[in-house]
């Protein structure tokens, strides 16, 4: 029973264009929402997260939505770039703990 | 570099060896945690560390897992008895502190296990 998922195991956009990234939970106990970036043999890099009492965080070219009611977060990339082609995961936990859940990824390609 | 490291890279044994797995946290990070990352799959947590201690080992797939971390800094995991479903990428991550909060987990490059 996989409570973090990411559906799409690949997507593919031209660079310039904004790439989405889709997770969807359900333990309505996960309040704390991360998004890893994981290069080949490397480990995975924290990007960006967001609290359950936020619907939207920025970070540069990088914001995460989070649909609460939905159970359901994005992350939207703009300007994609072929630096940005990794795996990203996305993870949650619960309010207090240390120890996120993890989605299986989704492996972004930017075409030139 | 000052980031975690991860020893061996890659790791090739056979049924039913013992391996051991090692992780040199970030200095200062007193929290240290082990993940399992099985092909297709994200990284899956097997135990967490709080200075020496072990302060949640709920994710140890079975007793033939166990890790220690005698001086509060370096890590290993060890595996007796391996059997072919123990082969994956083993993560090792540290954070400078543990629960809650903005807790950023910086990881390593993982040790990749191929049990034959």
């Amino acid at each position: 029973d996989q409570q973090v998922k990411q559906n799409s195991p690949s997507l593919s956009v031209q660079e310039g264009r904004i790439s989405i990234l889709n997770c969807d939970y359900t333990n309505s106990m996960f309040d704390y929402f991360l998004w890893y970036k994981k290069y080949p043999a490397e480990g995975p890099t924290f990007l960006i997260s967001i609290s359950s009492i936020k619907d939207k965080n920025e970070d540069g070219r990088f914001t995460v939505f989070l649909n609460k009611s939905a159970k359901h977060l994005s992350l939207h990339i703009v300007s994609s770039q072929p630096g940005d082609s990794a795996v990203y995961f996305c993870a949650a936990r619960p309010g207090g703990s240390y120890i996120p859940t993890f989605g299986r990824g989704t492996s972004l390609i930017v075409h030139p | 570099g000052a980031g975690v490291s991860q020893t061996p890279s890659n790791k090739v044994t056979e049924k039913g060896k013992y391996v051991e797995l090692r992780c040199d946290p970030i200095s200062g990070h007193t929290a240290l945690y082990w993940y399992r990352q099985s092909l297709g799959q994200g990284p899956e947590f097997l135990i967490y560390f709080q200075g020496t201690g072990a302060a949640d080992d709920s994710g140890l797939p079975n007793d033939r897992f166990f890790a220690v971390r005698p001086e509060g800094s370096v890590s290993t995991l060890k595996i007796q008895r391996t059997e072919r479903g123990d082969s994956a990428v083993y993560l090792c991550a540290s954070s400078p502190q543990g629960a809650g909060g903005h807790n950023e987990q910086f990881f390593g490059p993982g040790t990749r296990l191929t049990v034959l």
